[in-house]
């Protein structure tokens, strides 16, 4: 089954943009992932559905700050013009073999 | 609007069982797969089930195999899970969570019900 692999933490400052990245293990460099963002004390989020092409799906009532691309194995989520709510842990979601995976989590810190 | 409410958390001894229940509206519950994530404190995500719309196909992940029991009711809207022989490492906050229709990713998820394992 797949590894997702996120770095443990990742700052920026207000205003600014910041791009998160969750790398697919060797072999699965094609699969789709989702992204969701969990602000302290709250539940997870859904933030959007990425496929290895770059094409995204958004769900409801995700700014438009939020933005997915893809090359290779990486699949990244773009922030821009941070705001102090995007301060929060960011996962990334797969599946495969009838199990669901989920990368470690990046903690991004809004400065 | 989509909402999910788990419930039936609570401090439990080990070794001890306990059933979590989670109420789904603003969509029709039927027509969807759902799933446990749970997350241990100041731990990440971790999936534990998967259940199929219908409640015919259903995953665990290796760590609760054989202890939980994932089930649904539709008539009901509502999902389920059923833990026994539950050990400290099972303390976590349990999510429900619903699958997309025609992917199988996660789209909505309720506010999770705490449970903890301790003597």
């Amino acid at each position: 089954q797949p590894v997702l692999t996120q770095s443990s933490s990742a700052s920026a400052s207000l205003g600014s943009s910041v791009k998160l990245t969750c790398t697919l293990s060797s072999g699965h460099s094609r699969y789709i992932i989702a992204w969701h963002q969990q602000q302290p004390g709250k539940a997870p989020r859904y933030l959007m559905k990425l496929e290895g092409s770059g094409s995204y799906n958004k769900g409801s009532g995700v700014p438009d700050r939020f933005a997915g691309s893809s090359s290779g194995a990486d699949r990244y989520l773009t922030i821009s013009n941070l705001q102090s709510e995007d301060e929060a842990d960011y996962y990334c979601e797969t599946w495969d073999s009838n199990t669901r995976v989920f990368g470690g989590g990046t903690k991004l810190t809004v400065l | 609007e989509v909402q999910l409410v788990e419930s039936g958390g609570g401090l439990v001894q080990p070794g001890g069982s306990l059933r979590l229940s989670c109420a789904a509206s603003g969509f029709t519950f039927r027509n969807y797969e759902m799933n446990w994530v749970r997350q241990a404190p100041g731990k990440g995500l971790e999936w534990v089930s998967y259940i199929s719309n219908s409640g015919s196909t259903i995953y665990y992940a290796d760590s609760v195999k054989g202890r939980f029991t994932i089930s649904r009711d539709n008539p009901k809207n509502s999902l389920y899970l059923q833990m026994n022989s539950l050990r400290a490492e099972d303390t976590a906050l349990y999510y429900c969570a619903r699958g997309m229709l025609w992917e199988l990713l996660l789209d909505y998820w309720g506010q999770g019900t705490l449970v903890t394992v301790s003597s």
